[in-house]
């Protein structure tokens, strides 16, 4: 069953935690983004990846990190310096680099902090 | 750096009553995307618009691209309780990622 698959549904950071979110896709899509969703914010875009190896910086990329070793995976994590890190994160694969083709999302991880 | 405003933010409509949402770009666009999200899942893809002045139609909703590509709309014909959630439109110009907008949350009214 092709898709993109985020884990977890649900995270809880504590204070000076760096976490995690992991973002898989068997689509052979070249393209890979990471969002940040707050209510009534629509869609933020941390980072992008067009090609393994490579990633660029979004609009919010601060207390942010992703890494893109393999095309089918693109993991963020959320470090310490970010200090307001609730939020609901959807990661999103195209199958193009150009951004004309649509965008595929996960389910989504809601991160709040304890 | 570019911003694609969308309104309204909210709109509540009676089941059968029509719904529109705008979208307005600060840059002339290359593209424009529409997505639906609904309560608790995550946006899903409806449609693109590339031409200006294009206009598509998916049954009840009506998809419009502006003659300067700086705007779009997209309108619901006789709204069901299927259609609850959030509209998004994203845009796309120069070689920068899509930008979207805020959103419209429809809520209809049985």
């Amino acid at each position: 069953d092709g898709g993109i698959t985020q884990s977890p549904k649900y995270l809880f950071r504590k204070e000076g935690q760096n976490v995690t979110l992991s973002c898989e896709q068997n689509l052979n899509h070249d393209a890979m983004y990471w969002y940040r969703q707050d209510p009534g914010q629509g869609l933020r875009l941390i980072y992008y990846s067009q090609i393994v190896n490579d990633f660029q910086k979004g609009d919010i990329a601060e207390g942010y990190s992703v890494s893109r070793e393999k095309k089918e995976s693109f993991p963020l994590t959320v470090t310490s310096a970010q200090k307001n890190p609730t939020a609901f994160y959807l990661c999103a694969s195209s199958p193009r680099t150009d951004f004309l083709e649509k965008l595929f999302f996960g389910s989504g991880t809601q991160l709040s902090v304890l | 750096g570019q911003q694609v405003m969308q309104i309204p933010q909210y709109q509540h409509v009676q089941e059968g009553e029509d719904f529109t949402t705008y979208c307005n770009s600060s840059t002339t666009l290359s593209n424009i995307q529409w997505y639906k999200q609904r309560p608790g899942g995550h946006p899903v893809f409806l449609i693109q618009l590339v031409k200006s002045g294009e206009v598509k139609k998916q049954k009840r909703l009506t998809f419009q691209f502006g003659e300067a590509k700086k705007n779009s709309s997209l309108h619901i014909t006789a709204t069901q309780t299927t259609d609850v959630g959030t509209y998004f439109c994203a845009g796309h110009s120069g070689n920068t990622p899509l930008v979207f907008g805020k959103g419209t949350r429809l809520s209809v009214i049985a």
